[in-house]
């Protein structure tokens, strides 16, 4: 069955540490590969997507995230967090021949501590 | 660009009442979609619109969950007899095309008593 898992639920880092989470899916094909972010309040947010290419994509805000095939992983880091970095942030994958479908993972909660 | 507009923001019922979302997608995008999002869990896809017809609803539990997409803009997506086990929040996405990045309106959460 295709599914995302993401390893952390809750992280919390205090500013200026570097952030990484990771995102393990599991599909059989090529996928599209996505990571979303919920600020508090805010509705869902695209921070950064993969489709082809360079398997290091760089999103917004200085956040970035490797693709390595051989791993089904899909791990997003950011050198030096943010206090307004604090949020949800979700992994989704998408078969790159289907129809439009996400599957997400269950999400990890950031909170960055001034 | 205006965004994906849902209302109500908030519903409150009680089980074995019927409810209603209201969705009206970012203009000229023809794939629309309805996510379920409880606590704790990631949005899982309840029904994916292509333009006025319906492309994947594998997962909605079609004996109390109903939606459609008139004219292929604006969309419904209808409850009842709503359960506990419904209580959520109700996301509606937008995209041009299947393929290309879907954008997520604010969402309606729905508590179920």
């Amino acid at each position: 069955a295709q599914s995302v898992s993401q390893h952390n639920h809750h992280v919390i880092l205090s500013e200026a540490a570097s952030l990484e989470l990771g995102c393990n899916y599991s599909y059989g094909g090529t996928v599209n590969l996505f990571w979303y972010v919920q600020y508090p309040g805010q509705h869902l947010q695209l921070l950064l997507k993969y489709f082809s290419g360079d398997p290091l994509v760089k999103g917004i805000k200085g956040f970035e995230a490797e693709f390595i095939k051989s791993k089904f992983s899909f791990n997003l880091r950011k050198p030096s967090v943010q206090w307004s970095d604090t949020a949800e942030y979700f992994c989704a994958v998408r078969g790159s021949s289907n129809t439009g479908k996400l599957i997400f993972g269950q999400g990890t909660t950031l909170q960055v501590k001034p | 660009e205006a965004g994906v507009a849902q209302s109500p923001r908030y519903k409150i019922i009680e089980k074995r009442q019927s409810v209603a979302f209201w969705c009206n997608p970012i203009s000229g995008h023809a794939t629309l979609y309805w996510y379920q999002q409880i606590l704790g869990q990631g949005p899982k896809l309840l029904i994916q619109f292509q333009n006025n017809g319906v492309v994947d609803d594998s997962q909605l539990p079609k004996d109390r969950f109903s939606a459609e997409r008139l004219k292929g803009v604006d969309s419904t997506l209808k409850i009842q007899p709503a359960k506990l086990e419904d209580s959520a929040v109700y996301l509606c996405a937008s995209s041009r095309t299947g393929q290309e990045t879907q954008y997520f309106g604010p969402g309606t959460r729905l508590l179920v008593l």
